[in-house]
């Protein structure tokens, strides 16, 4: 079964610095990797996707994120954050012919002015 | 993109009493509804997973007679509470997902449920 990593449970940043969250996943077959952000008292936003062809892949409010499959990894990247990314961030797994999507158990970014 | 509408937003009630939640995709047919729990400052554990028109599949250790779940159509799936107590206090989120192919699932804005 697959699982997800989240290394960082909260990750504190000062404003426009740049910023990675750690995401690494385990799993025996091809999965497509999420990441979703969640506001407080909300529900989650898809910030970008990984389904197939180019490992780099660009999301909303400036987010990307690298898939990398040697590593099993598909860590979250933004060159330059601002306050209203502060947030909780949710890295998922859902292996090919699946119909669960499976959750990190997130990463607080906090972002200080 | 897709949205998802879940409603109540915020709902406080009795111990003893039933609680239901709806999940309605506004602007595209479910074929897949998803429930989840999540507990404060923790991840999303899902609660069950239901296909339009047929029973829902409950993750282990969730109790399907407490977690009554309908998806009676492509656009709305139910969440009863029955018999809610305080340790069912928590946030509840849908999501909603066109088929498998289309691999993306839509989240509800989520419930947040207080037992007294």
């Amino acid at each position: 079964a697959q699982s997800v990593t989240q290394l960082d449970s909260q990750v504190p940043v000062f404003e426009e610095a740049p910023v990675e969250l750690r995401c690494n996943y385990s799993s025996s077959v091809s999965v497509y990797l999420f990441w979703y952000v969640q506001y407080p008292n909300q529900g989650l936003q898809l910030l970008l996707k990984y389904l197939s062809g180019s490992t780099l892949v660009k999301g909303i409010n400036g987010f990307e994120a690298e898939f990398n499959k040697s590593q099993t990894s598909f860590h979250l990247r933004k060159p330059s954050v601002h306050i209203s990314d502060t947030a909780e961030y949710f890295c998922a797994v859902r292996e090919q012919g699946a119909q669960k999507l499976v959750f990190g158990q997130g990463t607080r970014l906090t972002i200080n002015p | 993109g897709a949205v998802v509408s879940q409603h109540p937003s915020w709902v406080i009630c009795k111990s003893g009493t039933s609680v239901k939640i709806e999940c309605r995709s506004l602007d595209f047919q479910a074929t897949t509804m998803f429930w989840y729990r999540q507990f404060p400052k923790q991840s999303l554990m899902l609660m069950a997973t239901s296909n339009e028109g047929s029973k829902a599949t409950y993750e282990q250790g969730v109790e399907k007679d407490k977690f009554l779940i309908n998806h009676a159509s492509l656009t709305l799936s139910t969440l009863t509470v029955t018999s809610a107590h305080p340790e069912d206090s928590s946030f509840y989120i849908c999501s909603a997902r066109v088929t498998v192919a289309k691999n993306i699932q839509y989240f509800g804005a989520g419930t947040r449920l207080s037992v007294l």
